[in-house]
């Protein structure tokens, strides 16, 4: 079975500073890992995922996410936090495609002026 | 771009009725995903389908049904409606390979339900 565990249901960062959501998967076979973004009332949107090849993933709106096979992690990161950065970020996992995502419980990030 | 769209957007109903939520999957898709997300909650799979075959199955209670038609568009029906079914549910479609080198999980914006 494969989870993925979000450290900090609740991050706060001050616009211009780093934003570092943490993430950490169990899988029995190399996962694919994903980050999804969800704004208040809205469906959940990609930023980013993992599956093969290089560890460096880029994502949009500034975001990139390094997959650690070493430390089981997948932190999300992004240099200079936006006001409009403020919303839940989910970390989720699968087996391969067309498999279900396994989605953490989440972290809400609050970016303050 | 085509997204996935989902319908209703919203829809209340009485405990112990039924309902029937909708989703259509961006154009070429072949896999349709159905997610369950209740409040301040992570989404939970529920169950999905490839090809119109149901292909895999999570925590989906007795009381739902599902199914992908000939046109790529699923269903979820729900029976005996009750208090916890709120939440809101999520589709998601994807491209399965070898049309796709790995599929990605596009999500529509959901329907949310409330039982009263």
């Amino acid at each position: 079975a494969q989870s993925v565990t979000q450290l900090g249901s609740h991050v706060s960062v001050s616009e211009g500073a780093l934003v570092l959501l943490r993430c950490n998967y169990s899988s029995s076979v190399p996962p694919y890992l994903f980050w999804y973004v969800q704004y208040p009332n809205q469906g959940l949107q990609l930023l980013l995922k993992y599956t093969t090849g290089a560890t460096l993933v880029k994502g949009i709106n500034g975001f990139e996410a390094e997959f650690k096979k070493s430390e089981t992690s997948f932190h999300l990161t992004k240099p200079s936090a936006h006001m409009s950065d403020a919303a839940e970020y989910f970390c989720a996992v699968s087996v391969g495609s067309g498999y279900a995502l396994n989605f953490g419980k989440g972290t809400s990030l609050l970016v303050t002026p | 771009a085509a997204g996935v769209i989902q319908s209703p957007r919203h829809l209340i109903k009485e405990k112990r009725e039924t309902a029937t939520l909708k989703c259509y999957p961006i154009p070429r898709h072949d896999t349709v995903y159905w997610y369950q997300q209740g409040p301040g909650q992570d989404p939970q799979f529920l169950i999905s389908f490839y090809e119109k075959m149901q292909s895999d199955k999570g925590s989906i209670p007795d009381r739902f049904s599902a199914q992908q038609f000939s046109d790529y568009h699923s269903e979820l029906n729900m029976s005996s409606l009750e208090l916890g079914d709120s939440a809101l549910y999520f589709c998601a479609s994807s491209l399965a390979p070898p049309l796709a080198a790995t599929d990605t999980q596009y999500f529509g914006p959901g329907t949310r339900l409330t039982v009263l």
